[in-house]
């Protein structure tokens, strides 16, 4: 599975969107970008998933670029729930299965 | 649904002592997994199983770490004995076939062995 880096941490302002990136240069043409997070003693959550095209659900939007060798997922108006480590995982979905969560990035939204 | 459910929340043990975590996925879901949490190794993937057969177990650490899932609603961790370096959240996840990445967790297991 492709590598991914992301940076280790990231404040936003509440209310503000928060834009966090992720490279994953090595990605493979079956393998889709996937986004969780973890929120502070609670298990990882799914956000959204994508392929090459832009996705858009109630909790996010993810965009990939045309090469695909990065992304952004977009928080549009951060509260301070949404204070978590955000984990960018990229994987083909017809492989073996595990999930490789690395270290993410720590979000912090400001009041 | 009320999600992926994991008992105890909270375990404390004496070293040497058997541990026994519990998980009953949401249902439906034909995928389900152990996952093991630390602040040095962060979250690593201990098995998977599909339709209850254990699939891949090449992250349990050793021998004294098995499960099973004796049915589609329920699945054990073991550990036994337990050791110090076992203290960790333990997680339990479960997804469709076909969606498998799509994984929901439950709220974990905080286990400490001393």
């Amino acid at each position: 599975d492709a590598k991914t880096t992301q940076p280790p941490s990231m404040d936003c302002a509440e209310g503000r969107a928060a834009n966090l990136p992720c490279n994953h240069s090595t990605i493979s043409g079956n393998e889709y970008v996937y986004w969780y997070r973890q929120i502070h003693s609670q298990g990882p959550q799914y956000i959204i998933h994508g392929l090459k095209n832009n996705e858009t659900n109630e909790m996010a939007s993810l965009i990939i670029t045309e090469d695909r060798k990065s992304s952004t997922l977009i928080l549009p108006h951060a509260t301070l729930r949404d204070t978590a480590v955000y984990y960018c995982i990229v994987r083909d979905p017809t492989g073996a299965n595990n999930l490789f969560f690395g270290t993410g990035t720590r979000l912090t939204v400001i009041p | 649904d009320a999600g992926v459910i994991q008992s105890p929340r909270h375990e404390v043990t004496e070293m040497g002592q058997e541990v026994t975590l519990r998980c009953k996925p949401i249902s439906g879901h034909d995928y389900l997994f152990w996952y093991r949490q630390t602040m040095m190794r962060g979250l690593e993937l201990l098995i998977y199983f599909n339709n209850n057969v254990p699939i891949d177990d090449s992250g349990m650490p050793e021998d004294r770490f098995s499960a099973k899932m004796p049915n589609a609603s329920f699945s054990t961790l073991k550990i036994q004995p337990s050791e110090p370096r076992d203290s960790a959240v333990y997680f339990c996840a479960s997804s469709k076939a076909g969606t498998r990445e799509t994984q929901y967790f439950g709220p974990g297991t905080r286990l400490l062995v001393l």
